[in-house]
This record gives structure tokens, sequence and C-alpha cells, in this order.
């Protein structure tokens, strides 16, 4: 069974730092496009980046040079780190996995990061 | 950047009743692979987003038949054929042909 389980969030002040984990099972990370995508309180879906090919990503203009995904293959997972964090960065942060369908198949649960002073 | 652009923003149904949302993308969703990567997701209040429709018509498992998507080229659309109670949610069309993969706005159903 596919599974994303994020975790990391936290309350950080403005100009912080923080790291997010992806936990996977039923698939692996290294062979499949795993997304990040928040939700600001109460607002829609923003897609930030895709890591697909065990390597390669693809950052959205909001996050790229602030935000780095990685992975750690023998725990199956993905990190998200989050550097120069902004009050506008507050929002439920998910992982999300897309396979031939070119879509969002599974979602995890999210994991709250809030920026505030 | 391709900018998804949902109808109406909010929908009021009726319990058995038909329901439709627009979604229009500013270019069109035309994979390299020849595949047009719109999709359709909903939320519930409280839960993570849920996969309904994908490259435009097909089902994803386990959704309702009383889900169904159509279009082409720019103009998309997600019927259901009689609202239930637990179809309440926001809805999102999403493009995935093109880099940065972009969102609608979010349709919001309520009873």
């Amino acid at each position: 069974e596919v599974q994303l389980v994020e975790s990391g969030g936290d309350l950080i002040q403005p100009g912080g730092s923080l790291r997010l984990s992806c936990a996977a099972s039923g698939f692996s990370v290294s062979n499949t496009y795993v997304s990040w995508v928040r939700q600001a309180p109460r607002k829609g879906l923003e897609w930030l980046l895709v890591f697909f090919n065990g390597g390669s990503t693809f950052y959205a203009d909001s996050v790229k040079g602030r935000f780095t995904v990685s992975s750690d293959t023998s725990k199956n997972t993905l990190y998200l780190q989050m550097n120069n964090l902004r009050a506008e960065d507050t929002a439920l942060y998910y992982c999300a996995l897309s396979t031939v369908t070119g879509a969002f198949d599974n979602w995890g649960l999210g994991t709250l990061v809030t920026v505030s002073s | 950047d391709i900018v998804m652009t949902q109808t109406p923003l909010s929908s009021p149904v009726t319990l058995g009743q038909p329901a439709s949302i627009s979604c229009k993308s500013s270019q069109r969703l035309v994979h390299d692979s020849g595949n047009t990567y719109l999709s359709w997701l909903q939320q519930r209040p409280g839960q993570p987003p849920r996969l309904l429709i994908y490259k435009i018509s097909n089902r994803f498992s386990g959704v309702p038949d009383r889900f169904s998507g159509s279009g082409a080229g720019t103009d998309f659309t997600l019927r259901i054929s009689r609202v239930e109670a637990e179809d309440v949610g926001v809805y999102y069309c999403m493009q995935s042909a093109q880099f940065p993969w972009t969102f609608g706005q979010g349709t919001k159903v309520e009873i």
C-alpha cells in the first residue's frame, strides 16, 4: 500500500530554516515523481517542486533558491530544506506521488509550518 | 506559466441534482508525450486532496461514476451527475503538462 508521511513542521521565526521529511512506503522515491505542495490557511493549493528520476528537480519560482529537495534512498525518504523563511511560507505542506496518471495519485496528511515572531 | 481559471468559485448545489465546474487553461495542455495532463482533485473539509480524474476524463481508482471529466484544448469540465452530501468540499483542476505545474483557484461546492 502506498503511503506518504510528512513530518518536521514547526513554529519558526522569520529568516529561520526548517527541514521537512516525507517518508514513503509502497514505492521507491528514486524512480517516481514526488512533489511538495503547500496550502496556506484558508487558501488554495500551490505546487512547489518535483523530485523525479532519482535526482532531477524542478522548482516553482516562489521557492527557487530558498528551498532544496533531496532524498535518502536507504530510508526511502524525501527531504525539503527550507531556508530564509517568510511569513508567507506559513502553510500545511504536503508531499504527493505522481505515477503514469500524470496527476497526484497519493497524498500525505501534511505537516504544518508556521513562520512568525 | 500556465494559468488555470476555474468557474464558478462557489457553487451552491442541491442534493440529487447535477453540478459542473469549468476550468480554462491559458495554454493547451498537451505534453510532449501526446497526453493531456489535466486532472481534478477533491478536498473535503479537514482532509488532504484526493485525485478524482486524470488525463481529462479518466476516473481514478475508487472514484464513484457520478464524477466525470471532459474537455479538450484549453476548456475542461468536471461534472457530478447527482450530488451527494459527501461531495461537499473544494474542487481543483491542475495541469501537469508543463513546469511549473499549476492549480486552479478552487471551487467550493456546498449544499
